[in-house]
């Protein structure tokens, strides 16, 4: 089984800060790990991904996420946030090898302030 | 670039009516999958094509969901009938290779 929480609905934050949107995650076995975006009216476009290889991964636009095994975690990050990230961001989780079978998270609104 | 198109984009149907969604997937991509996201929820997984088989189908309510790929190409999903709470949107998405998604527009289903 495999599940996973998005621990804010909603991130506020001001153009130029820092990005925080955080992600934990439940599986039975070795779990691959995703970021998606999802802007108004758009598909959902991939940001980066996790499948066992090098902990920290940088993701397009400048984000990066870092697993951490210990803390069953996978944050997403941005040194300084810009009005285009305003978006939905799921975290995603599926089983490493065979079959990709995603569980997608309930989503975290980010909202940028000028 | 090539793109995942799904029609319609808009569907508004009554209860107990019959709908159908139509996806076609970027060319060469063997996985094809159906998502269902409601407001403010994530997306769920409704069914996982390989080619023309289905590999998962796990949460797809089968007493009025369909869904078919007899060719191994464009897919459709239907729904009979239409219920109150499947207002939704319907995404599709293709897969060259595990890990790798496109998705399309998707549909947005209102059911009145």
């Amino acid at each position: 089984a495999q599940s996973v929480t998005q621990l804010d609905s909603h991130v506020s934050v001001s153009e130029g800060t820092p990005v925080l949107l955080r992600c934990n995650y439940s599986s039975s076995y070795s779990p691959s790990l995703f970021w998606y975006v999802q802007h108004p009216n758009k598909g959902l476009q991939l940001l980066l991904k996790y499948t066992s290889a090098a902990t920290l991964v940088k993701g397009i636009n400048g984000f990066e996420a870092e697993f951490k095994k210990s803390e069953t975690s996978f944050h997403l990050t941005k040194p300084s946030a810009h009005m285009s990230d305003a978006a939905e961001y799921f975290c995603v989780v599926s089983l490493s090898g065979g079959s990709y079978i995603p569980t997608f998270g309930r989503g975290t609104s980010l909202i940028v302030h000028p | 670039e090539a793109e995942v198109a799904q029609s319609p984009r808009y569907k508004i149907t009554e209860k107990s009516q019959a709908v159908a969604f139509w996806c076609d997937p970027i060319s060469g991509h063997a996985t094809l999958y159906w998502y269902r996201q409601i407001l403010g929820q994530g997306p769920e997984l409704l069914v996982q094509f390989q080619d023309e088989s289905v590999v998962d189908d796990s949460q797809l309510p089968k007493d009025r969901f369909s869904a078919e790929r007899l060719k191994g190409v464009d897919s459709t999903l239907k729904i009979q009938p239409a219920e109150l709470g499947d207002s939704a949107m319907y995404l599709c998405a293709s897969s060259p290779r595990p890990y790798e998604q496109y998705f399309g527009p998707g549909t947005r289903l209102t059911v009145t």
